[in-house]
């Protein structure tokens, strides 16, 4: 089966740094997405991982390690308009397609 | 020049009724996908369409219809609607969804709020 695992809420304050991690468990992985989601808005892209390592966007950074089924997502100089829930997702290729798998969400709530 | 566009926004209906939500991409995408976000946030496939075929159907009670008349259009029509359909609903699109990478990256339309009395 696939399991992923996020943190329900985490807290900040404007211009820190924030980590949101995500563990995850699936046969069949093909990648991670991160999306950020504002309340009552669609889910965004922010970022893609598929190979170990970390991908570097402006201020927004995503790790992954395949071997620990492990990724975080770095955001950088908070902004109070990075209040939102950030999403994880996992692709898993199975019957010669992928589907996108979703963690329930980091609901980040930045204060000044 | 929206990318994904779902119709209606908000949805306020009577237990039983039939209803339907119309998406539209004009990104030029093959493959197309409904999703389900409860109240808990959670969000989950529903179906997956590719290049008007169907090819996810992650076993949504058949009340849910699917169609696409084109690639570009993938519409969802609800049948005898119940409590529990109450969730906001999410068409997306992505290029393809069988190369892996990138390219499989979805893009969200704006939701479709149904509540259900």
């Amino acid at each position: 089966g696939q399991n992923i695992d996020q943190p329900t809420e985490m807290t900040a304050t404007e211009g820190a740094i924030v980590q949101i991690n995500c563990t995850y468990q699936t046969s069949g992985f093909n990648g991670l997405f991160w999306y950020q989601q504002h309340a009552g808005e669609a889910p965004t892209f922010l970022s893609y991982n598929v190979l170990d390592g970390l991908e570097e966007k402006g201020r927004f950074s995503s790790f992954l390690s395949r071997s620990k089924g492990y990724s975080y997502l770095l955001l950088k100089e908070l902004q109070m308009k990075d209040s939102a829930s950030y999403l994880c997702a996992v692709i898993r290729f199975s019957g010669g397609y992928n589907k996108l798998i979703f963690g329930a969400g980091t609901r980040l709530a930045v204060h000044p | 020049d929206t990318a994904v566009s779902q119709t209606p926004k908000y949805l306020v209906t009577q237990m039983g009724n039939d209803k339907s939500i119309k998406c539209e991409q004009n990104l030029g995408h093959d493959t197309m996908y409904w999703y389900k976000q409860d109240s808990k946030k959670f969000l989950k496939i529903m179906f997956s369409y590719n290049n008007k075929e169907l090819i996810i159907n992650e076993t949504v009670p058949n009340r849910f219809s699917p169609k696409s008349p084109d690639k570009a259009h993938l519409n969802l029509h609800i049948n005898s609607l119940e409590l529990g359909d109450s969730a906001v609903y999410f068409c997306a699109s992505s290029r393809r969804m069988t190369s892996g990478g990138v390219t499989d990256t979805q893009y969200f339309g704006p939701g479709t709020r149904l509540t259900v009395l």
